[in-house]
């Protein structure tokens, strides 16, 4: 069975930082790519950045490109997301998401870890 | 940035009935490279469709999807009262961007 457990959300003032993680297991994490998704409350979803299998492509949504860090550990079956510079507007619900369809189908879904950006 | 656009916002109609969900994209989608999927309150969304009409691991028959281009269709055959829900369409392709159109509600007349 496919799991993805998100951790690290919280709250967090304007402008600091906060690094969210993901645990996968139930399948080969290290053959397909990886995202994450966001969903602010009562809101629609977003894609915020996704990673090949051997990180050698990258991809981020312009509302976050240049704040945020995607990355993974092949080794420890985990995904990162690096967020600097937290705004209002990240505050939402990220999900960690793997695509094995196809780079950019997300088929599998974690339960999410809630960012709060408040002061 | 190809834009895709869900109608209509609200559906309304009662089990049994059968549902059509619109998503027009702003610009060709290649290769039928779009995605459905469900989303329940409180739930994580679940993957219904990709490639335009393939169903994905464990979805029923009743749900399926057509189209190509610009147009693009999720179809329910006969609704069950657990399909009541929000879905969203999305648009993907070999780079790593997942544009989701904003939803259609459907909910139960």
């Amino acid at each position: 069975e496919v799991q993805l457990v998100e951790s690290g959300g919280g709250l967090v003032q304007p402008g600091r930082s906060l690094r969210l993680s993901c645990a996968a297991s139930g399948f080969t994490f290290d053959d397909y790519a990886m995202h994450w998704v966001r969903q602010a409350p009562g809101k629609g979803l977003e894609w915020v950045s996704g990673i090949s299998w051997n990180s050698g492509s990258i991809g981020y949504a312009d509302s976050v490109k240049g704040r945020f860090t995607i990355s993974r550990d092949n080794a420890k079956n985990s995904l990162y997301l690096q967020m600097n510079s937290l705004r209002a507007e990240d505050t939402a619900l990220y999900y960690c998401v793997s695509a094995t369809v196809a780079v950019a189908v997300f088929d599998y879904w974690g339960q999410g870890t809630l960012v709060t950006v408040s002061s | 940035e190809i834009v895709l656009t869900q109608s209509p916002g609200t559906l309304s109609l009662s089990p049994g009935e059968r549902a059509t969900l619109s998503c027009r994209a702003s610009q060709s989608v290649s290769s039928s490279y779009l995605a459905w999927y469900q989303q329940k309150p409180g739930q994580a969304p679940r993957l219904l469709i990709y490639g335009a009409s393939s169903r994905a691991t464990g979805i029923p028959d009743r749900f399926s999807g057509s189209g190509s281009g610009t147009d693009f269709t999720l179809t329910i055959s006969r609704l069950e009262p657990e399909d009541f829900a929000v879905y969203y369409c999305q648009q993907y392709g070999s780079s790593f961007r997942g544009t989701f159109g904003q939803g259609t509600k459907l909910e139960i007349k």
